[in-house]
């Protein structure tokens, strides 16, 4: 069964304090591992999209990162409006091709 | 970057009525459109897929006749919650992929419904 998981569920860090979330995946073929921001009351907004192992994508202070099993998404000197929910999805090879969600991590910038 | 607007961003209602949520991709056509609903610090729960001039399919355990897609054109789908009790109340997102193949999904704002 396709499965995602994302660990930490909860991330406090003070500004400029650098971390990376991890997206743990089971999936049968891979096509394409999804990152979202979603803030509170609003839609998911897409960030990256990743295909293959290897693979690395960056975007002002996030990088995201994919391997067979994980994904990370680097936070690099994180500011306060870095503040949101980050959600994880994977769209697999098999029937269904829809996006399987992780459960997400909330991050907490600090100034 | 890909648009998708949805009307409304909220809603309150009273119980037993009708409440029609309409998506649109504004700058892209849409072949799939996807619509979820969101409990409180929960992710997303996918309800239905609908393709364009076609039927919606919906995910296991989502009444088809109590929430009504209809998909009529590449930029328009439309959610109608029959009948809304409580517990329908919820946050709705709609999502839209576009046609030209590529895999992104783009969501919504998102629509708050309160049933009272």
């Amino acid at each position: 069964e396709d499965q995602v998981t994302q660990s930490p569920e909860a991330l406090r860090l003070q500004e400029g304090e650098s971390s990376s979330l991890n997206c743990s995946y089971t999936v049968s073929g891979l096509r394409g591992l999804f990152w979202y921001r979603q803030d509170p009351g609003k839609g998911p907004e897409f960030l990256f999209t990743l295909y293959s192992a290897g693979e690395e994508k960056e975007k002002e202070r996030l990088k995201a990162t994919l391997t067979k099993k994980e994904s990370f998404l680097h936070i690099t000197a994180p500011k306060p409006e870095d503040s949101a929910t980050y959600l994880c999805a994977v769209r697999s090879g098999g029937a269904t091709n829809k996006l399987i969600f992780g459960t997400g991590t909330l991050l907490a910038v600090q100034p | 970057g890909a648009v998708v607007s949805q009307h409304p961003s909220w809603v309150i209602c009273k119980s037993g009525t009708s409440v029609k949520i309409e998506c649109r991709s504004l700058d892209f056509q849409a072949t799939t459109m996807f619509w979820y609903r969101q409990f409180p610090k929960q992710s997303l729960m996918l309800m239905a897929t609908s393709n364009e001039g076609s039927k919606a399919t919906y995910e296991q355990g989502v009444e088809k006749d109590k929430f009504l897609i209809n998909h009529a054109s590449l930029t328009l789908s439309t959610l109608t919650v029959t009948s809304a009790h409580p517990e329908d109340s919820s946050f709705y997102i709609c999502s839209a992929r576009a046609t030209s193949g590529a895999d992104t999904q783009y969501f919504g704002p998102g629509t708050r419904l309160t049933v009272l």
